[in-house]
């Protein structure tokens, strides 16, 4: 594997469910990236991870809960969900926090929240 | 606060044409930087390019070429000879530099149809 992949591709879920979303990058990269891509909406940014600790929260519900155990692997972990969360969840990684480096994105996970 | 407007929602051409994709982009800041990357079907966003606010001078890339104007605001992105292959959703962002500044603000994007 290479690059930064991501499962499952796609997900459908009940409100009441509890699910995960799991993003691992094979590139050796010290931050992590959690965007919601929703319909005629801009790419939002959720959660930044350096080195395993959490940097940045822009905002994000609680129903929303970011895990990353390493460096190579983030978790979003999902419960209770609305029907406005149906989205694509996008995940990224890059060499080092902040704008100066490239991010490199993974396939996403088009989550359906029915 | 940062803002970023991609005027054109979709855009469709016949295999050959040039076509250019607009960015303006509003920021307070006097350092910054702006990328463009491109979102095939597949859905994995890709990295094209990132321009740093002091560096006014037009890029080239193949049939890639951007022309970056601080005094309107915009980085405008053309396709030279487009192909079938070229057919993607395009976003423009910046980004502030410096210091613990990890955010992207995107554009929402244009859709471009390459036809054959």
């Amino acid at each position: 594997e290479t690059g930064v992949t991501q499962t499952p591709r796609h997900l459908v879920m009940g409100m009441t469910n509890k699910k995960s979303l799991k993003c691992e990058q094979h590139l050796g990269h010290n931050a992590m990236y959690w965007y919601k891509q929703s319909a005629k909406k801009p790419l939002e940014l959720m959660f930044v991870y350096s080195l395993e600790e959490r940097v940045e929260n822009n905002s994000v519900p609680s129903r929303f809960s970011p895990e990353c155990p390493n460096s190579s692997h983030l978790f979003l972990h999902l419960h209770t969900l609305q029907p406005e969360d149906s989205a694509l969840y996008l995940c990224a990684s890059s060499q080092d926090p902040g704008p100066f480096y490239e991010q490199y994105f993974g396939p996403g996970t088009r989550l359906t929240v029915t | 606060a940062q803002k970023v407007t991609q005027a054109q929602t979709e855009i469709s051409v016949v295999e050959k044409e040039d076509v250019t994709l607009d960015c303006v982009y509003e920021t307070r800041d006097t350092t910054y930087y702006l990328f463009w990357y491109k979102q095939p079907p597949s859905g994995e966003l890709v990295f094209l390019i990132r321009r740093n606010s002091f560096d006014e001078q037009n890029e080239i890339s193949g049939r890639y070429s951007w022309n970056f104007q601080k005094s309107t605001s915009s980085f405008n992105f053309t396709i030279t000879a487009s192909q079938v292959v070229d057919s993607a959703v395009y976003f423009c962002a910046l980004s502030r530099s410096g210091g613990s500044n990890y955010k992207l603000t995107f554009g929402k994007g244009t859709l471009l149809t390459v036809n054959p």
